[in-house]
């Protein structure tokens, strides 16, 4: 059964850092291109970060560009994506999810995780 | 970017009837080379995750009840859902996958009237 399990969520200032994990089981973890995507309180899914299989390829929305970094540790089946620079228009549930398939750097989603809350608050 | 609209923001169905929500994107997500074209939906329950429900506009994912179809090309999509039960209350959204960043529709909020 695929499984994927975030953490790292929490209150932080504004201006501070985060550093979200994602813990993926029961698939073949290296074989596929996987994602961030954040929902705002009571809003719409927004796609935040893309990163293929092997690491040497990484995409970004344009209101992350050099803040946030997507990682992942394949040997651990592990996803990261660390946040800088934090401003309160980050205050999202940020979800990983595995791309089914991927036209370039553009894939749908077809595992999802639970979810993990970060508010950015003074 | 492609921006994604949805119609209507809201709906309030029977159970048992028939629901139908709107999909537009700004421009078209068919892919010549292949005709296929690369559009998904999902559904999301409260507290929950979105939940993939079709790919490639009308392809149902595995496990997902044949109640639910996708349907059109181009620009225009549809989700139907051909009789409506009470455990499809949920956001239903619309994403093109065509071209990165990979964008949503702003979700439609469907319930039972």
């Amino acid at each position: 059964e695929v499984q994927l399990a975030e953490s790292g969520g929490g209150l932080v200032q504004p201006g501070g850092s985060l550093r979200l994990s994602c813990a993926a089981s029961g698939f073949t973890f290296s074989s596929y291109w996987m994602t961030w995507v954040r929902q705002a309180p009571g809003k719409g899914l927004e796609w935040v970060a893309n990163i293929k299989q092997d690491g040497t390829e990484k995409y970004y929305v344009d209101s992350v560009k050099g803040r946030f970094t997507i990682s992942r540790d394949n040997a651990k089946n592990s996803l990261y994506l660390q946040m800088n620079s934090l401003r309160a228009e980050d205050t999202a549930v940020y979800y990983c999810a595995r791309a089914g398939y991927c036209t370039n750097t553009s894939c749908y989603y077809d595992y999802w995780g639970q979810g993990t809350l970060v508010p950015v608050s003074s | 970017d492609i921006v994604m609209t949805q119609s209507p923001d809201s709906l309030a169905v029977s159970l048992g009837e028939r629901a139908t929500i709107y999909c537009k994107s700004s421009q078209s997500v068919l892919y010549s080379s292949n005709n296929k074209n690369y559009l998904a939906w999902y559904q999301q329950k409260p507290g929950q995750p979105p939940k993939l429900l079709i790919y490639w506009a009308s392809t149902r994912e595995s496990g997902v009840p044949d109640r639910f179809s996708g349907s059109g090309s181009g620009a225009d999509f549809t989700l139907t859902i051909s009789s409506l039960q009470a455990e499809d209350v949920a956001v239903y959204y619309c994403q093109q996958y065509y071209s990165t960043p990979p964008t949503f529709g702003q979700g439609t909020y469907l319930e039972i009237k």
